[in-house]
C-alpha cells in the first residue's frame, strides 16, 4: 500500500531532551516536507527536500533539523525542544512533475502529536 | 510578502452547492492546491491548479485564475461528510515551496 508514515504517532517530553520523529514513503517521491499544524495559525512548512541531500528552509525552520541520506526517509530532528515547538507534526511527499505539474500531488502521513513540557 | 486568504468559516445545506474562495499574493507562483482535513486527520489531496479556468472532479471543482490571483472550490450536493476543514495552498518558485491558507471550516447542515 502507498503510504507515508512517521513515528512515533504521540510524544510527551521534557525541554532540552533531544528527539527525531521519522517519516518514510513508499512511492519513490523525490519531493518531501514537514509541517506543523497549530490552532489559528494553519499549517507551516518547516522544511523541504526537493531530492537526496538536498534540504530548504519553509517558513518556520528555527529549532528543527532535517537530512535527506536516502529518498525514501526524511527524519525531523529537534536538537533541544522547547515548549513552543508543542504541536501536530506533518510529513509529506509528492508524486510526478514538480511544481509546475498538474500531477503535483502531495501526500500526507497520519501526524505526529508532540507535547514539550 | 505572500499572504494567502480564505474564509474562517462557512455553513451549508446537505445537498446544496457552496463556493470555498482563496485569494493569494505570492511571488514565483506554479499552481494551488486545494486539501481537505477532517478534524484529528491529515489533509488529504483534493486538487492542483496550474493553468486557469476550472477542473472538475465528480462533486469537486476547482478554479484558478493566476493574473487575479484567485481560486475557488466548488462542492456541489453537498453530504454530512463534507463537513471538514478545506485548505488552500501556493506552490512557490522552482523548488516547490508550500505555503498554506489557514483553511475554512466547512459545517453542512441537515
Amino acid at each position: 500500500e502507498a503510504q507515508v508514515t512517521q513515528n512515533p504517532r504521540y510524544l510527551i517530553t521534557v525541554t532540552g531532551k533531544k528527539l527525531t520523529v521519522t517519516c518514510s514513503q513508499n512511492m519513490n517521491h523525490e519531493y518531501m516536507s514537514w509541517y506543523r499544524q497549530d490552532p489559528g495559525l494553519g499549517l507551516r512548512q518547516i522544511y523541504y527536500s526537493m531530492n537526496v541531500e538536498v534540504t530548504d528552509k519553509g517558513d518556520v525552520p528555527e529549532g528543527y533539523k532535517v537530512s535527506r541520506k536516502e529518498k525514501r526517509n526524511f527524519p525531523l530532528i529537534l536538537e533541544s525542544p522547547s515548549p513552543n515547538q508543542t504541536s501536530l507534526y506533518f510529513c509529506a511527499s509528492s508524486s510526478g512533475g514538480g511544481p509546475s505539474s498538474r500531477y503535483n500531488e502531495q501526500f500526507f502521513g497520519p501526524g505526529t502529536r508532540l507535547t514539550v513540557l | 510578502g505572500q499572504n494567502i486568504d480564505q474564509p474562517t468559516e462557512m455553513t451549508a445545506t446537505e445537498g446544496a452547492i457552496v463556493q470555498i474562495n482563496c485569494t493569494y499574493q505570492t511571488s514565483g507562483f506554479n499552481g494551488l492546491f486545494w486539501y481537505q482535513q477532517h478534524a484529528g486527520e491529515a489533509p488529504t489531496f483534493l486538487s492542483y491548479n496550474v493553468l486557469d479556468g476550472l477542473e472538475e472532479k465528480g462533486r469537486f471543482s476547482s478554479f484558478l485564475s493566476r493574473s487575479k490571483g484567485y481560486s475557488y472550490l466548488l462542492l456541489k450536493e453537498l453530504q454530512m461528510k463534507d463537513s471538514a476543514s478545506y485548505l488552500c495552498a501556493a506552490s512557490q518558485n522552482r523548488d516547490d515551496k508550500i505555503i498554506f491558507g489557514k483553511g475554512t471550516r466547512l459545517h453542512i447542515l441537515p
